[in-house]
């Protein structure tokens, strides 16, 4: 399977524990996204990659809320502290951005299968 | 900050008859994207509509982009129990280094009754 893939795709931790979820892109994708996504919403921006730089993270995102990519290839999203209304879907997408223009948008993403995390 | 609304936020049609979901955004966008996802799965890219006035077809599906590039328009013909879903628009942050980054509608869940 060359799709992007996500692990773990389900996660119950208790409140206050720490999580990392991995998330292994397309492999010759050179951008990384993290979207949460809750029920009802669309997917929700928290930050993405060029490689191994983190260009944006998203002002929502609190300071519990960490995310690498170190090589360029895999990334790791982890949470401190974990609180309730952390509980989503931890969605993963990479794409391959070949120019970038100034005003021009991101090509497609594809989107891996998610990470489910509930916080008890 | 942008926003981008979808309306209507369900729709429920009998098999074979058509549907239509809208999409606003607060401001203009470069371009705009749509994509599916299915009851448990993730979303899935359908298309991408740059030009302003945009018109594109995919068997059964039309998409729009509007003259002023804030709206855009999803129609599906004769749905079938396939094209159950929710169905999202998505557009580019405006301005600074947010090109990277998609602002997502609330989705138009479309269930088909056979």
């Amino acid at each position: 399977d060359t799709g992007v893939s996500q692990d773990p795709r389900h996660k119950i931790t208790k409140r206050g524990q720490n999580v990392t979820f991995r998330c292994d892109p397309i492999s010759e994708h050179n951008r990384l996204y993290w979207y949460r996504q809750t029920l009802g919403q669309g997917p929700e921006f928290l930050t993405y990659f060029q490689n191994e730089a983190q260009l944006e993270k998203s002002r929502l995102l609190s300071d519990r809320f960490s995310a690498e990519r170190p090589k360029g290839s895999f990334s790791t999203l982890e949470i401190q502290r974990t609180e309730q209304g952390d509980s989503a879907m931890y969605l993963c997408a990479s794409s391959l951005v070949t120019n970038i223009v100034y005003g021009l948008a991101p090509y497609e993403q594809y989107f891996g299968p998610g990470t489910r995390l509930t916080v008890t | 900050g942008q926003q981008v609304m979808q309306i209507p936020q369900y729709q429920h049609v009998q098999e074979g008859e058509d549907f239509t979901t809208y999409c606003n955004s607060s401001t203009t966008l470069s371009n705009i994207q749509w994509y599916k996802q299915r009851p448990g799965g993730h979303p899935v890219f359908l298309i991408q509509l740059v030009k302003s006035g945009e018109v594109k077809k995919q068997k059964r599906l039309t998409f729009q982009f509007g003259e002023a590039k804030k709206n855009s328009s999803l129609h599906i013909t004769a749905t079938q129990t396939t094209d159950v879903g929710t169905y999202f628009c998505a557009g580019p942050s405006a301005g600074g280094t947010s090109y990277g980054k998609l602002t997502f509608g609330q989705g138009t869940i479309l269930t088909v009754h056979p």
